[in-house]
């Protein structure tokens, strides 16, 4: 059963301390999504990825945040410096030619 | 640019009786319209979309849609809600080819016995 996989699903971290997240989309997708998800603000499409490069991250702080795609298998979403406002659900999702979006099951991260 | 609206934040239905989730879009051109659901702790999961055609979408979970282009609309609707069926729903439109979807706010579901 494909599925997109994230890691870790949770995290607790210390403002200040440097965040990564990863993502293996589903095998032969080829447009990889990041999302953020907190209370206030819903889903915000943070980055994407289409056949690993980056087509659009004007929705991620670029001061901290950067995101990769080191090869087709693996997306990295990476924090540094973290901070306490950046406490949210992180999703990563997938597409390949279906026009469908397949999500991964998130990862939680709280920064104190 | 496109966008949706949920108009319901919330919605309490009993066990056994029918729902209906609205949504309304707005987009230049053809959309791409989906209703995802999300269940406590977990991620998005597809349940059913519309590219072209039939203006009626048959879905999983016994969940269907309609797209009504006059309206700019695409209501969820299942017509016997089951306690399994409490979550959050998110409408979500998007481009021809173009996975860069704009979601709703979301629509929390609760089923009461």
């Amino acid at each position: 059963d494909a599925r997109v996989t994230q890691t870790p699903r949770h995290k607790v971290t210390e403002m200040g301390q440097e965040v990564t997240m990863r993502c293996q989309p589903i095998l032969g997708h080829n447009t990889v999504f990041w999302y953020r998800q907190t209370m206030m603000q819903g889903l915000e499409l943070l980055a994407y990825f289409r056949n690993r490069a980056p087509l659009d991250d004007s929705g991620m702080p670029k001061d901290r945040f950067s995101a990769e795609m080191p090869d087709a298998t693996l997306a990295t979403l990476k924090i540094q410096p973290s901070e306490p406002r950046d406490s949210a659900v992180y999703f990563c999702a997938s597409g390949g030619h279906t026009g469908e979006l397949f999500f991964g099951e998130g990862s939680r991260l709280t920064v104190l | 640019a496109q966008s949706v609206t949920q108009p319901d934040i919330h919605i309490t239905v009993s066990e056994g009786a029918s729902l209906e989730l609205r949504c309304n879009y707005s987009y230049g051109a053809t959309p791409y319209l989906f209703w995802y659901v999300q269940s406590p702790g977990q991620g998005l999961q597809l349940l059913l979309k519309y590219f072209s055609g039939d203006t009626l979408v048959q879905g999983i979970k016994g969940f269907e849609a309609e797209f009504k282009r006059s309206q700019s609309s695409f209501n969820l609707r299942k017509p016997s809600v089951h306690w399994s069926d409490a979550a959050e729903y998110f409408c979500a439109v998007g481009a021809a080819n173009d996975y860069k979807l704009s979601f709703g706010a979301g629509t929390t579901v609760t089923v009461r016995a």
